[in-house]
């Protein structure tokens, strides 16, 4: 069975820091492109980054230069290094991982950026 | 980067409507689009990918098609359950985007 599960997420002080992590079974992280989506509270959905497979990185305008995305292979597992917080980056953020025509998600973590 | 823009952004209709949202692509690109539904509190639910395929497990009274820059969700018979949020999503570059979702709500 495919779990995708998320954790790291809390309340942090606006430039502040915070790693997210997304540990995975079913599959294998490596082998596959992963992605964070968040949503911030009564707002839509908000594509984050991406990895892939052969380890390219993408990112949204809005986070690039502040997020890292990696993974660690041994743990199968997947993060996001929250760097340089803002009030508009607090969110439920999600792992997630489309392989059609299945698709996966954590149940996301919440993180508040605020004093 | 290729933006999408949904409408309507609120629907209301009835059990047994058609339903069909539009997403428009600032550009033109294949058919690397998908349709989400979400509920409150859940994370979002697969339906179309590639524009048209159904997803794994996905009601037949849901229907994908576009091509280009438009692209549109139909709910052929709308039933108590699918009173939720849709979005659609590209991933035909390497930024992904989303419209800004649909709600559709009980008329």
């Amino acid at each position: 069975e495919v779990q995708l599960v998320e954790s790291g997420g809390g309340l942090i002080q606006p430039g502040g820091s915070l790693r997210l992590s997304c540990a995975v079974s079913g599959f294998i992280v490596g082998s596959n492109y992963m992605s964070w989506v968040r949503q911030a509270p009564g707002k839509g959905l908000e594509w984050v980054s991406l990895i892939y497979s052969g380890g390219s990185i993408h990112y949204a305008d809005s986070v690039k230069g502040r997020f890292t995305i990696s993974r660690d292979n041994s743990k199968n597992t997947v993060y996001l290094q929250m760097n340089s917080l803002r009030a508009e980056d607090t969110a439920v953020y999600y792992c997630h991982r489309l392989a059609a025509p299945f698709d996966y998600w954590g149940q996301g973590t919440l993180v508040t950026v605020s004093s | 980067d290729i933006q999408m823009t949904q409408s309507p952004s609120t629907l209301s209709a009835s059990v047994g409507d058609r339903v069909t949202i539009t997403c428009r692509a600032s550009q033109s690109f294949s058919d690397w689009l998908a349709w989400y539904q979400q509920k409150p509190g859940r994370a979002p639910k697969l339906l179309i990918y590639k524009a048209s395929s159904l997803g794994s497990g996905v009601p037949s009274r849901f229907s994908g098609s576009g091509s280009g820059t438009e692209f549109t969700l139909t709910i052929s018979s709308l039933q108590p359950d699918d009173f939720a949020t849709y979005y659609c999503q590209q991933y035909n570059s390497y930024w992904e985007t989303f419209g800004q979702g649909t709600k559709v709500e009980i008329k």
